[in-house]
């Protein structure tokens, strides 16, 4: 079955500082999404990246997709001590893509 | 903005207690899902409902687990008699038919099984 995983598991920064989180997966996908999840709260959608982009990028968010490696990376460029939270990657398969698996998670903490 | 609502926020329940966790997608949003995360974990797949039926279920979605959608807006999941290894946040989410697979989340509910 495709399923995510992230690493680094937890990564702590200082404020300014660049995170980088990556993702990989097994099977083929359509897409790929990050999310983001607060303590105790429900996930949020951040950024996609379809199968046939490279690269993407949303204000302080850039996601990269290698799709011959099967994997992903978030970059988030000057962080702040608000974007502390879990990160999540996302895959859609192209034979279903009516759900979709969620990975580990990256645990950011920003210290300011 | 439209949010997807959940209730309860926190139910707190004995074992072998049947549950009913409660969601109000938005209203134009025609797919819906239920995941849980158990603490600290990560986020699982339970089940996904289209066209007031299930399209696709995980093997955590055993005979105990039941969605139903009565009312034409609440999308309901039952535990009929829950365990101990059911406490966990159920998240339930939905989205449009339009465009990709962006799912909208609830805020969760969190089940506590004693």
């Amino acid at each position: 079955s495709q399923q995510g995983e992230e690493d680094p598991q937890a990564l702590s920064i200082q404020e300014g500082e660049n995170a980088t989180m990556n993702c990989s997966y097994k099977t083929s996908i359509n897409n790929l999404q990050w999310y983001r999840q607060n303590s105790g709260r429900g996930l949020v959608h951040l950024i996609l990246i379809r199968s046939n982009e490279r690269e993407k990028h949303s204000g302080r968010l850039r996601v990269t997709l290698d799709t011959s490696k099967k994997s992903s990376s978030l970059l988030i460029t000057a962080s702040r001590a608000a974007d502390t939270a879990s990160y999540f990657c996302a895959t859609g398969s192209p034979y279903n893509t009516d759900k979709l698996i969620f990975g580990t998670g990256t645990r950011l903490q920003v210290f300011p | 903005e439209p949010e997807v609502t959940q209730t309860p926020s926190h139910q707190v329940t004995q074992m072998g207690q049947e549950v009913i966790l409660r969601c109000v997608p938005i209203s134009n949003h025609l797919y819906f899902y239920w995941y849980r995360q158990i603490l600290g974990q990560k986020v699982e797949f339970l089940v996904s409902f289209y066209n007031n039926e299930i399209s696709e279920k995980s093997e955590i979605f055993d005979d105990q687990f039941s969605v139903e959608r009565p009312d034409g807006s609440n999308f309901t999941l039952k535990i009929r008699s829950t365990k101990l290894e059911d406490s966990a946040m159920y998240f339930c989410a939905s989205y449009t038919q339009a465009g990709a697979n962006v799912l909208t989340f609830g805020a969760g509910s969190r089940l506590t099984v004693l």
